[in-house]
């Protein structure tokens, strides 16, 4: 089966600029998640979806932070204005139910934000 | 608050060397998870423990599961080149999301 596809993979912005983050899930995954990652750190929840619905936004900072899973398949992560702290790793996942068996990683996007 | 701290941070080793990642919290898990993240990739599951005291072996990695299930370790014997990567647990409370731990970044010298 086809892997977690994310896009762009490398982006490099000026702060104060805005960039989106595509993700297309795995093929019946109804379950898709968003995660930040520090250089060297583990990764960090942002947002996890079931199907388009959102069931936990708790650590996405919504001043700056969007995210929109609008036919429960596809999904755009938006920052806007960025910040030079923004600067990571952005994961995509998904998973079937709960995810408890584990979750699909896409390779991510490398976002600099200078 | 971290909930899941690994320990050591980081780990270097020569080609052949046995090591041991720990993965610690306060908190019970339901599930624990066991995923190597290589450069420029996302992270890739290696293996799911449920029950507590529970043992996986996967080829040259055994995972173990603590019997009060709050904590794991990894251990690898005669490690390679190629198991080269950051280690990453992860814990799930019920049906709730997963809570990364800190990482073990593990270099692997010929």
């Amino acid at each position: 089966e086809a892997g977690v596809a994310q896009s762009p993979r490398y982006k490099i912005i000026e702060k104060r600029q805005s960039v989106a983050f595509w993700c297309n899930p795995i093929s019946g995954h109804a379950t898709l998640y968003w995660y930040q990652q520090i250089l060297g750190q583990g990764p960090k929840l942002l947002i996890q979806f079931q199907n388009n619905g959102v069931v936990d936004d708790s650590q996405l900072p919504k001043d700056r932070f969007s995210a929109e899973r609008l036919k429960g398949v596809d999904s755009t992560l938006k920052i806007q204005p960025a910040k030079l702290e923004d600067s990571a790793v952005y994961l995509c996942a998904s998973s079937s139910s709960t995810g408890v068996y584990g979750y699909t990683f896409g390779s991510g996007t490398r976002l600099t934000v200078v | 608050t971290q909930l899941l701290e690994q320990s050591p941070q980081f780990l270097s080793i020569q080609e052949g060397e046995n090591l041991t990642v720990y993965c610690n919290s306060s908190s019970v898990f339901s599930s624990l998870q066991w995923y190597r993240q290589e450069p420029g990739e996302g992270p890739v599951l290696l293996v799911t423990v449920v029950t507590g005291g529970e043992v996986k072996k996967l080829k040259r990695l055994t995972f173990q599961f603590g019997d009060a299930r709050k904590d794991s370790s990894l251990h690898i014997t005669a490690a390679q080149p190629g198991d080269t990567g950051l280690y990453l647990c992860a814990g799930a409370r019920g049906t709730d999301k997963l809570i990364f731990g800190t990482g073990t970044r593990l270099q692997v010298f010929p």
